[in-house]
């Protein structure tokens, strides 16, 4: 199956702080999307992007199907930011399409 | 436009009794998937339905697992004699069509057996 790294696996910042996390995966993608759990574990949909380029408030994502990998990019990181970062994906053709793949996500601690 | 509502949002059981979760889609999605996050792991897929039908449930274990999608309500993952390792966080999504796209999920229901 689908192989999906997140990198790094975790990662600690001062608040007021930029990140990038990555996601790679193995094999030609029809769904991409990046998911927050906050540290109550709710799990929050954060970007759909099978291809291109989003941008919502200090957050945004670029996928580059071609080179299968995506980046999530979080700018002025405050402490409500920390959690979990889940990279799923679904892969292009196939019966069974319609199954996420997760990675085992960034553990990211924003500090005061 | 209400998101995935899932519910209990916690649920204790002891070893041995019976675990309901429901989950009900967003207002117009037609497809259900559940999944489950077991501790320090990511989300493994379970099964996926319609309403009135399984479509691939080759994620759920074969024993003591079921789901359902009734064509009035919610949801159901239906788990008999719990075990302690049962305990996880259990995810619904939805979605408005079936095979791609994207997946909306719910806040999840976590179930401890004692």
């Amino acid at each position: 199956g689908i192989q999906v790294e997140q990198s790094p696996p975790d990662l600690i910042l001062q608040e007021g702080a930029n990140s990038t996390l990555r996601c790679n995966f193995s094999d030609s993608v029809n769904n991409l999307q990046w998911f927050h759990q906050n540290p109550w574990g709710q799990l929050i949909n954060l970007f759909y992007i099978p291809s291109g380029t989003k941008q919502n408030g200090r957050l945004s994502a670029t996928t580059v199907a071609t080179e299968r990998y995506s980046l999530l990019y979080i700018s002025s990181s405050q402490t409500t930011d920390s959690g979990v970062y889940f990279c799923a994906v679904q892969v292009e053709g196939g019966g069974s399409n319609y199954k996420l793949t997760f990675g085992k996500g960034t553990l990211l601690t924003v500090n005061p | 436009n209400a998101g995935v509502m899932q519910n209990p949002r916690h649920l204790v059981r002891r070893r041995g009794q019976e675990a309901r979760l429901r989950c009900s889609p967003m207002k117009g999605h037609s497809h259900v998937y559940w999944y489950r996050q077991l501790p320090e792991e990511g989300l493994k897929f379970m099964v996926y339905l319609q309403k009135e039908n399984i479509i691939d449930e080759s994620g759920m274990p074969k024993e003591r697992f079921s789901a359902e999608f009734p064509k009035e309500g919610p949801s159901i993952l239906r788990i008999q004699q719990v075990v302690r390792g049962d305990s996880a966080a259990y995810f619904c999504a939805s979605s408005p069509i079936g095979h791609t796209g994207e997946l909306f999920f719910g806040e999840g229901s976590r179930l401890t057996v004692l």
